[in-house]
């Protein structure tokens, strides 16, 4: 079964600065897809940023941005410019070629002014 | 608004009660997910839906839990004989088969407290 693991429960930024949180994932499949989704504390999930597994080009969402190590099973997302606003829960997501999603425990983002 | 829905946004029960939640999808998506998400952990999968057919369901849908989509549009979860571990935040997500890799759009969630 796949797991995913995000071994950073909180993480703390000042504004205007860089943060990246990790994400490592176990599959022993070939195709599938990574996310990162947002959850601030109204707790709607929003989708932040998506790389699909057989592109090595890493993803590029605006200040959002994913460091991709296929073999490595790794998924980290790099905030820059970090602002008030990106304080939130971030879950980094694998979803296998079949469509059920599998997340890991999140990240708690808190931003400093 | 295009976006998930879910209907209610909160439902409080007492333990033993049964209680049903809506989900409405994207209205082009043909697929639907159920999600379970307790208090500071990741959403767990339930089970999901291509158009009508169920074509997973897991573990963790016991079977005091069944969901339907009985046209292939909205879907409904109803949980009988409530128990105090199923309070959670019960979240719906709908996507394309195919395009954009499938991405889930999430709704804003049934937040389910059983006393």
């Amino acid at each position: 079964a796949q797991t995913v693991t995000q071994s950073q429960p909180e993480m703390s930024v000042q504004e205007a600065e860089t943060v990246t949180l990790s994400c490592t994932y176990d599959t022993s499949e070939s195709d599938y897809y990574l996310f990162w989704y947002k959850q601030p504390p109204s707790r709607q999930m929003i989708l932040v940023i998506r790389q699909e597994a057989y592109k090595q080009q890493n993803a590029t969402e605006n200040r959002f941005s994913v460091n991709f190590q296929k073999a490595a099973k790794s998924f980290s997302l790099k905030i820059s410019d970090s602002q008030l606003g990106d304080a939130a829960m971030y879950f980094c997501a694998y979803r296998s070629a079949r469509g059920d999603m599998r997340f890991g425990a999140g990240t708690r983002l808190t931003v400093k002014p | 608004d295009t976006g998930v829905s879910q209907n209610p946004r909160h439902k409080i029960t007492k333990r033993g009660q049964n209680v049903t939640f809506r989900c409405d999808p994207i209205s082009e998506h043909n697929r639907l997910y159920w999600y379970r998400q307790t208090l500071g952990q990741g959403p767990e999968f339930l089970t999901y839906f291509q158009n009508e057919a169920q074509l997973e369901k897991s573990r963790l849908l016991s079977d005091r839990f069944s969901a339907e989509r009985p046209k292939g549009s909205f879907s409904t979860l109803e949980i009988q004989r409530t128990e105090q571990g199923d309070s959670a935040m019960y979240l719906c997500a709908s996507s394309l088969v195919a395009g954009a890799g499938g991405t889930q759009y999430f709704g804003p969630g049934t937040r389910l407290t059983v006393l």
